[in-house]
């Protein structure tokens, strides 16, 4: 994904209810993404991983979705609470010899009670 | 088990001051990274370290050296600070195990250069 400065995009929803998170990633031979939460004056923390002969997968009340086709990525939270309140990082393991990840810019979920 | 530790939380320079920021893990991983993070955007990569006693430039190395003291440790120094290079700070390590990637952040330090 490419920076969007200052303003993060924000996705405000109902506790209770679902979250969809969004991602494009840039490069096709990417081969393993990742989503961080990120709090407040805190780093960034694992969530859920995927590789990319997978389409799908996982978690406790999180899924992540992988479009190879149209290079987008997704993250599902069901039952979204207030402490999911955070900003969510896509990340792409973009190099393999580098082994390093690319992030994207972010998405600040608002969990209104 | 502490994770990954990072020395200070937070620092203030003025241009053209020098400092080295710490950065320690307890998992025994082979790989350990520094990445800048500058308000409301995502986290671009400024050296990694893919084992210990090698070291490589990642998107944004300009300013920036970096040491593996062994394989706990990874020091990034900023020789002569610039205000540019406010920002957030942050180390993460990695296992690299079976093609997974999973990094490991620290808490990171937050520096203001005037």
């Amino acid at each position: 994904g490419e920076s969007v400065g200052l303003h993060l995009p924000t996705l405000s929803v109902q506790e209770g209810d679902n979250s969809i998170i969004n991602c494009a990633y840039s490069n096709s031979a990417s081969d393993y993404f990742i989503w961080y939460k990120q709090e407040s004056g805190k780093g960034p923390q694992f969530i859920i991983d995927i590789r990319s002969n997978m389409d799908k997968r996982q978690g406790q009340r999180v899924t992540v979705l992988l479009n190879k086709t149209v290079k987008h990525l997704s993250l599902q939270i069901a039952a979204t609470q207030p402490g999911d309140s955070a900003v969510y990082f896509c990340a792409e393991n973009l190099d393999t010899g580098r082994r390093a990840l690319t992030f994207g810019s972010g998405t600040r979920l608002q969990v209104q009670p | 088990n502490a994770g990954v530790t990072q020395t200070p939380k937070f620092q203030v320079l003025k241009t053209g001051q020098s400092m080295t920021l710490q950065c320690a893990q307890d998992m025994n991983h082979n790989s350990m990274y520094w990445y800048r993070q500058d308000p409301g955007m995502g986290l671009r990569l400024i050296y990694y370290s893919a084992s210990e006693g090698t070291t490589d430039k990642g998107e944004v190395p300009n300013g920036y050296n970096v040491s593996r003291l062994n394989k706990r440790e990874f020091s990034l120094r900023l020789e002569s600070a610039a205000p540019s290079q406010t920002s957030v700070y942050f180390c993460a390590s990695s296992a690299l195990t079976s093609g997974y990637n999973e990094q490991f952040f620290g808490p990171g330090t937050r520096l203001t250069v005037l």
